[in-house]
């Protein structure tokens, strides 16, 4: 079984389209993570969510507005597409437990999403 | 400048050679995260630590909180070892989010 999934695995869209990503994870974690990854294959944080609540929210344009319905799910949604947007989005999942951090926990990461913006 | 730089950035090497790739950090962490990316893309998480060292089969990985500094070592290298090594640190204070170093792209030639 897939522990983090993602769909799509590759997204070609044009400038100016509002698209989603979605990421489910069956490990039990209780807290997500969306990172971007450029073409440099540098790595970001973009959003963290933790039990459904948002707890980081990097400098990232308010065109990208993820959403959690439950801690097994987050999704994100990008309006209004612009070239600069592509690039690899990864979703990861971590446990928080022993009052440590969840990002001192293992983070199990998704497989990817390639967006590319036309 | 990056909190998190890896050394070297690309690393080429035959097949059965000793392999370091390091990391050096500017904050105190909570723990240091070395990931590997395949080229199919996917990233894999090799090792979690926060003091001393951490074995798994052919890999190692040592942390020195002192000098801000870890090392991830691959013996008897192979060629489905190619990939991006990735260290990253959860900072104290962090917000629980990780900071990246660039990735070090290490080839092993059969």
């Amino acid at each position: 079984d897939t522990a983090v999934s993602q769909t799509p695995k590759y997204l070609v869209t044009q400038m100016g389209n509002d698209k989603s990503i979605k990421c489910e994870q069956n490990l039990g974690h209780d807290t997500m993570y969306w990172y971007k990854q450029d073409s440099k294959k540098f790595l970001k944080i973009m959003f963290s969510y933790n039990n459904k609540e948002l707890i980081i929210n990097e400098t990232v344009p308010n065109r990208f507005s993820p959403k959690s319905p439950d801690k097994a799910h987050l999704n994100l949604h990008i309006n209004s597409l612009e070239l600069g947007d592509s690039a690899v989005y990864f979703c990861a999942s971590s446990r928080t437990f022993n009052g440590g951090g969840a990002a001192s926990n293992e983070q199990f990461f998704g497989p990817g999403t390639r967006l590319t913006v036309l | 400048k990056n909190e998190v730089e890896q050394s070297p950035q690309n690393l080429t090497a035959q097949e059965g050679e000793f392999i370091t790739i390091n990391c050096s950090y500017s904050v105190g962490i909570s723990a240091l995260h070395w990931l590997q990316q395949h080229p199919g893309g996917g990233i894999v998480s090799l090792f979690m630590l926060s003091s001393g060292k951490k074995k798994h089969g052919r890999l190692i990985a040592t942390i020195n909180i002192q000098e801000k500094h870890s090392s991830l070592h691959i013996t008897a290298s192979h060629p489905r070892d190619s990939a991006v090594y990735i260290c990253a640190v959860d900072p104290y204070f962090g917000n629980e989010k990780l900071t990246f170093g660039t990735g070090t792209r290490l080839t092993i030639i059969p």
